[in-house]
């Protein structure tokens, strides 16, 4: 079986601040990991995602996250929080054998200017 | 491109009714998935399809069913609504049946159930 689960489901932080958004996974098998973006009244947009090779991942609008296997993490991090990041962040999680796609419950990130 | 497209945006029944939603796969994809993501809680598969069958399916009672046309597209159908139905339905794609390595999501079409 998998699973994510996220850690807080509101952050908060100041313009220019660090973005950390938690993730742990479960997974009997190797997972691939991912971490999406919904906007308000929007869908989702595929922000990184990890499936082989190198854990330290980088995404779009200055994303990254890294693979930690002994941790079981997939943390999602920005060093210069920017206002346009503010909205619903989603960690998830399957694998190359997976006959389904796990969504954590999501952490809303509100940025203060 | 015009992406994974779904329709209607929004739509409002009521309990008992029956609701077709449909979803148009982003161009050259051949996979279609179906999520509901109730209010402040995260995407839950529902079923993928895939060369016209249900591939895969998620933990959902027999009321959810779906359809996936020649073209691609595919539409899924709430029988018997249940206030509980009321939800985000999100339609993804993606290439070569079965990959979850990168899915392109709709806008989605919000359910509300009276």
């Amino acid at each position: 079986a998998q699973s994510v689960t996220q850690l807080g489901s509101h952050v908060s932080v100041s313009e220019g601040a660090l973005v950390l958004l938690r993730c742990n996974y479960s997974s009997s098998v190797p997972p691939y990991l991912f971490w999406y973006v919904q906007y308000p009244n929007q869908g989702l947009q595929l922000l990184l995602k990890y499936t082989t090779g190198a854990t330290l991942v980088k995404g779009i609008n200055g994303f990254e996250a890294e693979f930690k296997k002994s941790e079981t993490s997939f943390h999602l991090t920005k060093p210069s929080a920017h206002m346009s990041d503010a909205a619903e962040y989603f960690c998830a999680v399957t694998s190359n054998t997976g006959n389904q796609f796990y969504f954590g419950t999501g952490t809303s990130l509100t940025v203060i200017p | 491109d015009a992406g994974v497209t779904q329709s209607p945006t929004h739509l409002i029944k009521t309990r008992g009714q029956q609701v077709t939603l449909r979803c148009s796969p982003k161009s050259g994809h051949d996979t279609v998935s179906w999520y509901q993501q109730a209010l402040g809680q995260g995407p839950q598969f529902i079923f993928q399809y895939y060369e016209e069958e249900e591939r895969q399916r998620g933990n959902f009672p027999d009321r959810f069913s779906g359809h996936q046309f020649p073209n691609y597209s595919s539409e899924l159908n709430v029988n018997a609504l249940l206030l509980g139905d009321s939800a985000l339905y999100l339609c993804a794609s993606s290439l070569a049946g079965g990959n979850w390595d990168e899915q392109f999501f709709g806008p989605g079409t919000r359910l509300t159930v009276l």
